[in-house]
This record gives C-alpha cells, sequence and structure tokens, in this order.
C-alpha cells in the first residue's frame, strides 16, 4: 500500500496563493510502486459536497504532462519533485469556490491521502 | 455539475443486493473500459472499490463488483452489511485526459 500524506492547507483570502505538498512513500512489500514511475492526481470535496478531479501529473519517463480540470485551469499548478518523492499543487488566484479538502492520490486512483482543508474567506 | 449521474440515495436491507448506477455519455463512460467506484465514510478519505469497469483491488470485498452496457456503468453490493453505509462515486476517464466524478450516492441499510 502506498502512503500519501498532504500539507500546506489553511485560511487564505480571495485572489491569494497557497502550495499544497504531498509525500508519497511504499512499503517494500508494494506491488512494483515507484513514484518516479507514477502518474499522480489532486481531487477536492467541498464541505458537504461530492468529489472533483483537480488535475494530474504524467511520470516524467512519460513526459511529465499536466492535465486540469476547467474550474482551475490557468490558476492551478501541478509539479513534482522524484528525488523527494515530493508531489505539489501551486493554486494561485484562489476563490471562495476553492474552499475544499485537497486530496493526492495515485493515478489511477488506487490510494488517496487523508487530505488537507484549504479554506478560501476574507 | 457532474458530467455523470448517479441516483441521490438507495437503500436496502441486511443481505440484500443494490445496484448503483452511473450514466455518462459517449465520451467517457461509453467510450473508456476506464471507470471506477469509490466508498467513502463520513470524515475519511475515500476507498477505491473497482476500477477499468469489473476489476477489484485484492483488499476489497468480492461483494462488490462491477459493469457496464453502453453509456451507464454500476456498482452492485451484494449481502448488503450495515458497514456498507456510505457515500459511493463514480468516475470516468474522459476525452483530453481528464476524469470525471459522478456527484455521489447515499446508501442506507435499512
Amino acid at each position: 500500500e502506498v502512503q500519501l500524506v498532504e500539507s500546506g492547507g489553511g485560511l487564505v483570502k480571495p485572489g491569494g496563493s497557497l502550495r499544497l505538498s504531498c509525500a508519497v512513500s511504499a512499503s517494500t512489500l508494494t506491488d512494483g510502486f515507484t513514484f518516479t514511475d507514477a502518474w499522480m492526481s489532486w481531487a477536492r470535496q467541498a464541505p458537504g459536497k461530492g468529489l472533483e478531479w483537480v488535475g494530474r501529473i504524467k511520470s516524467k519517463t512519460d513526459g511529465g504532462t499536466t492535465y486540469y480540470a476547467a474550474p482551475v485551469k490557468g490558476r492551478f499548478t501541478i509539479s513534482r519533485d522524484d528525488s523527494k518523492n515530493m508531489l505539489y499543487l501551486q493554486m494561485n488566484s484562489l476563490k471562495t469556490e476553492d474552499t475544499a479538502v485537497y486530496y493526492c492520490t495515485t493515478d489511477p486512483a488506487t490510494d488517496w491521502g487523508q487530505g488537507t482543508l484549504v479554506t478560501v474567506s476574507s | 455539475q457532474s458530467a455523470l449521474t448517479q441516483p441521490a440515495s438507495v437503500s436496502g436491507s441486511p443481505g440484500q443486493s443494490i445496484t448503483i448506477s452511473c450514466t455518462g455519455t459517449s465520451s467517457d463512460v461509453g467510450y473508456y473500459d476506464h471507470v471506477s467506484w469509490f466508498q467513502q465514510h463520513p470524515g475519511r478519505a475515500p476507498k477505491l472499490l473497482i476500477y477499468d469497469v469489473t476489476k477489484r483491488p485484492s483488499r476489497v470485498s468480492n461483494r462488490f463488483s462491477g459493469s457496464k452496457s453502453g453509456n451507464t456503468a454500476s456498482l452492485t453490493i451484494s449481502g448488503l452489511q450495515a458497514e456498507d453505509e456510505a457515500d459511493y462515486y463514480c468516475s470516468s476517464y474522459a476525452r483530453s485526459d481528464t476524469y470525471v466524478f459522478g456527484p455521489g450516492t447515499k446508501v442506507s441499510v435499512l
């Protein structure tokens, strides 16, 4: 099983920025999981609402390409540091509707982190 | 607004079987065999139950099964148990390398 731990959430004003981090690790018994080869995603869930896919990043060997959901395209950026087994979500020009618990997931979403809450409010 | 549609709620008695539908379009569910199902208990992170329409991770009970016909995918829970009371979400790969989620279905065990 892969362990994912998100951090960096908090309260931010509309128009502000925040960077979320996700530390990824795996037990030695996990079936061949290596972060370097993994595609990763972010999803979010507004309070009392359903899940929403945010975006994904391919492995560097597969081009490292990123893809985003329409509501966040142009404002959010996903990146990765394979040397540290870290995934990031840079969020700029935040809006109140971005308030949600943000989850880091493997792609496909076999494993999820516990989530980190982002609150956008004045 | 979700690109996929699910019933808001489904209920059943212990031991019964229930089915949750997930309807998309020919651009997502109907085109790709990459439909997943997730279970989420209150205050917890989602858990993958089914991926690629019918595949089940080894740690998931075989009481959960998935299928697809045309633009509609389905999750069946057999031998319903009290612990199955949760929210269930479908997800599908869509064009332009994106994913879409359904709005979720609340399962109640009577």
